[in-house]
């Protein structure tokens, strides 16, 4: 069975664009979530999808933003990139709540 | 929200070695799971374990529940032991959202 598949792996921004990562769950998973880690800030829950509906968001402003398809691989924007956008977006898939999450190598993000 | 706290915060351990990571969280949780992040960033599952006991090898972990804390058990440690261990909970009282929420890691360094 294949794993949580993240894409880009890396990425080199300039402030003020946007970028778009992806992420593949694992077949039969509905739940897509992302994190956001960087060293001061350690681990930070972005925001979680269900069938396509963001059911839960974290303390994050709007410019970041996701989505989900019908087939559950995810999406999430940034726009606007600013300097302390830069971090590892972490993605992870379940099946219900409450059972074990499986996540993806990541998306290293520098913004310059 | 939830707290989750973890400790030591660093830990440096001869090979050979056993350790003990531990992990307290200040609510009843549905979930909680024990990472460790590789060198490359991606979460590796070691444990699933809401409550009661696991083995895996050199590996267990034990969750009371009751008392709201996790002990992760590394014995006869490796150098490829190193990095950083993390515990993740979800809330019992969540939403029916999945949304871990992170401590701050216990970093290992095992030196030959």
């Amino acid at each position: 069975k294949a794993g949580v598949t993240q894409t880009p792996r890396y990425l080199i921004k300039t402030r003020g664009q946007q970028v778009t990562l992806s992420c593949s769950p694992i077949s039969g998973h509905r739940s897509v979530s992302w994190y956001q880690q960087t060293p001061g800030q350690g681990l930070q829950f972005l925001f979680e999808y269900f069938s396509e509906t963001q059911r839960n968001k974290g303390n994050f402003p709007g410019r970041f933003s996701g989505r989900q398809f019908s087939n559950s691989r995810s999406e999430m924007n940034v726009s606007t990139l600013e300097l302390g956008d830069s971090a590892l977006y972490l993605c992870a898939s379940s099946s219900l709540w409450g059972t074990e999450a499986f996540f993806g190598q990541g998306t290293r993000l520098t913004v310059v | 929200g939830i707290q989750v706290e973890q400790s030591p915060p660093d830990l440096i351990l001869q090979e050979g070695a056993n350790s003990t990571l531990r992990c307290n969280f200040s609510d009843s949780v549905n979930n909680l799971q024990w990472f460790h992040q590789n060198p490359w960033g991606q979460l590796i599952n070691l444990f699933y374990i809401p409550s009661g006991t696991k083995q895996n090898g050199r590996l267990s972990a034990t969750t009371v529940a009751t008392e709201r804390y996790s002990l992760l058990y590394i014995s006869s440690s490796q150098t490829t032991d190193s990095g950083v261990y993390f515990c993740a909970v979800e809330p019992r009282t969540g939403a029916g959202s999945y949304q871990l929420t992170f401590g701050k890691g216990t970093k290992l360094s095992v030196i030959p």
